[in-house]
């Protein structure tokens, strides 16, 4: 297994630029999400799926559209890219399993890609 | 709602000294945690993950945690550094909803000879 693929692994853009980040997993999990990383800030969701044609926003959606028209893949599109955008991006995917009554998962994370918008 | 915070943005060991990193959580909900390494431009592995099976996780490199209700910690330890530890790590929490994930803002380890 390939696992979490994403692609490109480094990209530059220019404000007002539009581009799409791709992610792709082989490990028939029903759940995708999309973080990204920004110094002393951790990671931090943007929207996440819950399987094919359901997504929702997470803590930072504003500016990032998704879509989920396969179990495989999440791609993550910037409409119009901005300098706040800069950051690092990692997909992740995972399963859903049950303990003490609840559901929660274990996630798979992509190698992430590098984005700078100037 | 679910918050986690980690005590401590950069840690500095000896090889062969304890590790010890800190996360405390907060959660509306009984807590399911995880702590993830992350090594320079790589993403994130998972080292180990608390299921509310049992307080003391064991995971992976030898790292083990702590699950303390009283405390609401979760702290990250290992009896001996190794120079291939030096890395960032990240404590995070789910709070049973799947493919939501809140993290802390991460803790650099530094393993000097």
């Amino acid at each position: 297994n390939a696992g979490v693929t994403q692609t490109p692994k480094f990209q530059v853009l220019k404000t007002g630029q539009s581009m799409t980040l791709q992610c792709a997993q082989d490990m028939n999990h029903e759940y995708m999400s999309w973080y990204r990383q920004d110094p002393g800030m951790g990671l931090r969701l943007i929207h996440y799926s819950v399987g094919a044609g359901i997504t929702d926003q997470g803590e930072v959606p504003n500016g990032y559209n998704v879509s989920r028209s396969t179990t495989e893949d999440f791609p993550l599109r910037l409409l119009s890219a901005a300098p706040s955008q800069t950051s690092v991006y990692f997909c992740a995917s995972s399963y859903s399993w049950t303990s003490g009554g609840a559901s929660t998962d274990t996630q798979y994370f992509g190698p992430g890609t590098r984005l700078t918008v100037l | 709602a679910q918050s986690v915070t980690q005590l401590g943005s950069h840690v500095s060991v000896s090889e062969g000294a304890l590790v010890l990193l800190r996360c405390n959580y907060s959660s509306s909900v009984p807590p399911y945690l995880f702590w993830y390494v992350q090594y320079p431009n790589q993403g994130l592995q998972l080292l180990l993950k608390y299921t509310s099976a049992a307080t003391l996780v064991k995971g992976i490199n030898g790292f083990e945690a702590e699950f303390k209700k009283s405390e609401t910690s979760f702290h990250l330890t290992k009896p001996s550094a190794h120079m291939s530890d030096a890395a960032e790590y990240f404590c995070a929490v789910s709070g049973g909803t799947a493919s939501k994930l809140t993290f802390g803002t991460g803790t650099r380890l530094q393993v000097t000879l």
